[in-house]
């Protein structure tokens, strides 16, 4: 079955405690991209990838880390979490063509105390 | 920084009607739209995708796009209790692949 697969689903840790929430993806999609969502915010872009070793900036980068050395798998790293950071977050793939729909994975509802 | 903007506010229809959503976008150089629908809790589900101005019909879904005024709405038609969710409008870059989302309406129909 196509999919994007995030690990874990719900997440609860402390202020400072590194943490990755993974996300791989089985439909060789060149394009990833992280998610946050929160009430009255809608979706905002973290980070994206462009195919494998290419990542950029989204719209709220401050805080987070990721990388693309495969394909299929493209972490978020919060190096130091901040409760602030507590959210849902979605990862999403595509193909790289600009008619290629975004499929997301079942989200990750992290918590920070 | 590229806005999407969708009307605020739920909307209440009732079931078998028409409920009707709209959603403004800044960039003129997009090129794809795209309506999701996402129920509470869960992940974004794709309903309608359109690349050309006009009508695009889906079943009970119909999107249509206005590239000169910088609009794309979403029709849905026979509302259904299953219909109650929030619907995303996606707007996405040319070239870059960044689809950047509006904040979403609410739409609840009631039986």
């Amino acid at each position: 079955e196509a999919q994007v697969t995030q690990n874990p689903r719900y997440l609860i840790t402390v202020t400072g405690k590194k943490l990755t929430v993974t996300c791989s993806q089985n439909m060789n999609h060149e394009y990833m991209s992280w998610y946050r969502q929160d009430p009255g915010l809608g979706l905002r872009q973290i980070y994206y990838s462009m195919n494998v070793e290419v990542t950029d900036k989204g719209d709220v980068p401050e805080g987070y880390k990721v990388s693309r050395k495969e394909k299929r798998n493209f972490p978020l790293i919060l190096e130091s979490p901040s409760p602030n950071q507590t959210s849902l977050y979605f990862c999403a793939s595509s193909f790289a063509g600009n008619n290629s729909p975004l499929h997301f994975g079942n989200g990750t509802r992290l918590t920070v105390t | 920084q590229k806005e999407v903007e969708q009307n605020s506010g739920p909307l209440s229809v009732p079931e078998g009607a028409i409920a009707s959503l709209n959603c403004t976008y800044s960039d003129r150089g997009s090129q794809s739209f795209f309506w999701y629908r996402q129920y509470s809790g869960k992940s974004p589900e794709l309903i309608m995708s359109i690349y050309s101005n006009g009508d695009k019909e889906d079943g009970r879904f119909t999107a249509q796009l206005n590239k000169a005024s910088q609009y794309v709405s979403l029709l849905i038609r026979d509302s259904q209790p299953s219909d109650s969710a929030t619907y995303l409008c996606a707007v996405k870059d040319y070239g870059n692949n960044r689809l950047a989302f509006g904040k979403g309406n609410q739409v609840v129909v009631i039986p």
